[in-house]
Parts: C-alpha cells; sequence; structure tokens
C-alpha cells in the first residue's frame, strides 16, 4: 500500500526566513511525485511534477527536488503570501496511459509572518 | 476559463437525508475523480472514473455512489447521510499523466 508522510504538520515562519518542508513517500515503483498548494476554502492548486530521483524544478521563491525516498519543497526568502497549506501526493500503479489514483500527505500548514 | 465547477459549495443536512453533489469540467478531461478532505487526515480518493461509462472504489467508499454522466459530469451521491459524513468534498479531473485539476468544493455539514 502507498503510503506518504509529511512534515512538519505546521511551519511558522518569519518573511526572508528560507527553510524546508518534508515529503517522504512509500511506494512500489515512483511514478512521479506532485506537489499542490492550498489555500484557505479553495481547492488544490498544482505547483509541480517530479518523476525521477535527482530532478528538480523551481518556481518563484520555491523549488522542489526528488531522491529516492522523499522530496523537499524549498522556500527561499518567503513572503506572506507564501502561506498556504502544501500538499504532495503520489500516483497509483494502476499502469496504462493514465496515473489513476492519487495517494497524498496531510500536508505542512505554511504560515509566513511579515 | 471555468476548470472544474462543484454545486452547491454549502450545504448542512439533517442525518439520513439524502443528496447530491454536482461536479462538471470543461477541459474535456477523460478522468473524474472524488475526494474528501478531513482535519489531519489530508485528502482521501472516494471514488473515480477513469473514463466515461466507468467508475472504481477508492480508498473510502462506503456511504456513497457515484454516477459518470457523461464526459463532462460526474455526480456523487449520499442515500443516507450520516454524521460521520462532515467533511469538505472536492470533484477533480485529469488527462492521461498530467495533474489532476481540482474544484472549489462543497462544505457538507450532517447534523
Amino acid at each position: 500500500e502507498d503510503q506518504v508522510t509529511q512534515s512538519p504538520e505546521a511551519l511558522r515562519l518569519q518573511e526572508g526566513e528560507s527553510s524546508s518542508l518534508n515529503c517522504s513517500y512509500t511506494v512500489s515503483g515512483l511514478r512521479g511525485l506532485f506537489w499542490y498548494r492550498q489555500d484557505p476554502g479553495k481547492g488544490p492548486e498544482f505547483l509541480f511534477t517530479l518523476y525521477s530521483a535527482g530532478e528538480e524544478k523551481e518556481k518563484e521563491r520555491l523549488k522542489a527536488t526528488l531522491t529516492k525516498k522523499e522530496s523537499f519543497l524549498h522556500i527561499t526568502a518567503p513572503k506572506p503570501e507564501d502561506s498556504a497549506t502544501y500538499l504532495c501526493a503520489v500516483p497509483s500503479n494502476a499502469g496504462g496511459t493514465s496515473y489513476g489514483k492519487l495517494t497524498f500527505g496531510q500536508g505542512t500548514i505554511l504560515t509566513v509572518h511579515p | 476559463n471555468a476548470g472544474v465547477t462543484q454545486t452547491p459549495k454549502f450545504q448542512v443536512l439533517k442525518t439520513g437525508q439524502s443528496m447530491t453533489l454536482q461536479c462538471a469540467q470543461d477541459m474535456n478531461h477523460n478522468s473524474m475523480y472524488w475526494y474528501r478532505q478531513d482535519p489531519g487526515m489530508g485528502l482521501r480518493l472516494i471514488y473515480y472514473s477513469a473514463s466515461e461509462g466507468t467508475t472504481d472504489k477508492g480508498e473510502v467508499p462506503n456511504g456513497y455512489n457515484v454516477s459518470r454522466l457523461n464526459k463532462r459530469e460526474f455526480s456523487l451521491r449520499l442515500e443516507s447521510a450520516a454524521p460521520s459524513q462532515t467533511s469538505v468534498y472536492f470533484c477533480a479531473s485529469s488527462e492521461g499523466k498530467q495533474p489532476q485539476h481540482f474544484g472549489d468544493g462543497t462544505r457538507l455539514s450532517i447534523l
């Protein structure tokens, strides 16, 4: 059974204070890993897809990296508008041309204070 | 650019009542999904539809039924609502190996 664990559950930063969020996974053959951002009262919004160990992707102050056991979301010099819940997810090994089901972690609630 | 639209946004039910949550997507995606999100539990898959005409159970299907009405629409039905079904429900859609796109959810309270 696929498992995804995120840490910490909550993270409070000062504006400009860089940090990292962790996503550990246990899957039988990783087919990709997704990062999403979720604002209060909204649905998750896609950020990144990582496919293989060593891969990195960046978007503004965010950089996602992937190893064989975990992924990190690095936040450089965060701003208050980066405050949100960050979710990671892995697809099932359903095969075929689609990813099928996603297994999500519980999320990390990030709060950035001015 | 509507993406995934869910109705209603909020609903309060009494125990034993039934209701249907509606979801429609305008991105011509083949796959659609229903999740529930509870505090500390993350998003859990209830049912999904890989393509029009097919549906499959997810992690927490008990107490729910679904209908893939056509390629655009995927509904979730609670036949006899229970307080344990109080949650935020999200619909999503995707195509192939592209990421899932989510609606903004239905907040459901069952008294």
